[in-house]
């Protein structure tokens, strides 16, 4: 069946630009989170949507960082006025909660290039 | 100190050896434990869930030491595929803890022919 997808896949935009990235989760997955990896690092959790309740944003680096999850589906994190320092691969990630198998599944990623 | 540590390697191992790595984590109430492969420039994907005290898959060991707080992985065999960066994933004890899942920083395992 169909994983997770993001789009874009690369997205290069200019220091101060605003940017939106978009995660559509396998269907019918309740949790979908967004992480941000650093070339050479481990995942830096961002946020985390978990059905109706009121999302964890305690992993979001500043207030230019926001995320929504429309309809309980797809998903959509902005970033503006970006910065170098948000040169990353983000990373979305979807889990059928309330069940024996509790396994995520990735996306493969936007790769975000600030200039 | 980090909540779950991980020797960033490379592990450089021969085609047919066996390697194993640890995990160490802080938590001591954290219940699941997961092993991701990496792939270079791809995304992480599943390779084993550890749950009680250790998982089998294949050529794949993966053991938990709750008293030590640390899990390992250990490969069979390597195979060259199984060149990859390996990332250990802790989950803590509450209901609410998916959303509190803790990542290493990933050992980083290459096979050499």
């Amino acid at each position: 069946g169909a994983g997770v997808s993001q789009s874009p896949s690369n997205k290069v935009t200019e220091k101060g630009k605003d940017v939106e990235l978009r995660c559509d989760p396998i269907s019918g997955h309740t949790a979908l989170y967004w992480y941000r990896q650093s070339l050479g690092q481990g995942l830096e959790f961002l946020i985390y949507f978990q059905g109706n309740s009121a999302p964890d944003k305690s992993g979001l680096p500043s207030d230019r960082f926001s995320a929504e999850r429309t309809g309980g589906s797809v998903s959509t994190l902005t970033i503006q006025r970006t910065q170098q320092e948000d040169s990353a691969v983000y990373l979305c990630a979807s889990r059928l909660a309330g069940t024996s198998t509790d396994t995520q599944y990735f996306g493969p990623g936007t790769r975000l290039t600030v200039l | 100190r980090k909540e779950v540590e991980q020797d960033p390697g490379p592990f450089n191992v021969p085609e047919g050896a066996t390697v194993a790595f640890n995990c160490t984590y802080s938590n001591s109430a954290s219940q699941s434990f997961f092993w991701y492969r990496q792939d270079c420039r791809k995304e992480p994907k599943l390779l084993m869930s550890v749950y009680s005290s250790g998982n089998e898959d294949g050529r794949f060991t993966a053991q938990l030491n709750r008293a030590s707080q640390y899990i390992s992985l250990l490969i069979r065999d390597s195979k060259l595929s199984d060149s990859a960066t390996y990332l250990c994933v802790v989950k803590g004890a509450t209901t609410d803890s998916w959303g509190k899942l803790q990542f290493g920083a990933g050992t980083q395992v290459v096979v050499t022919p």
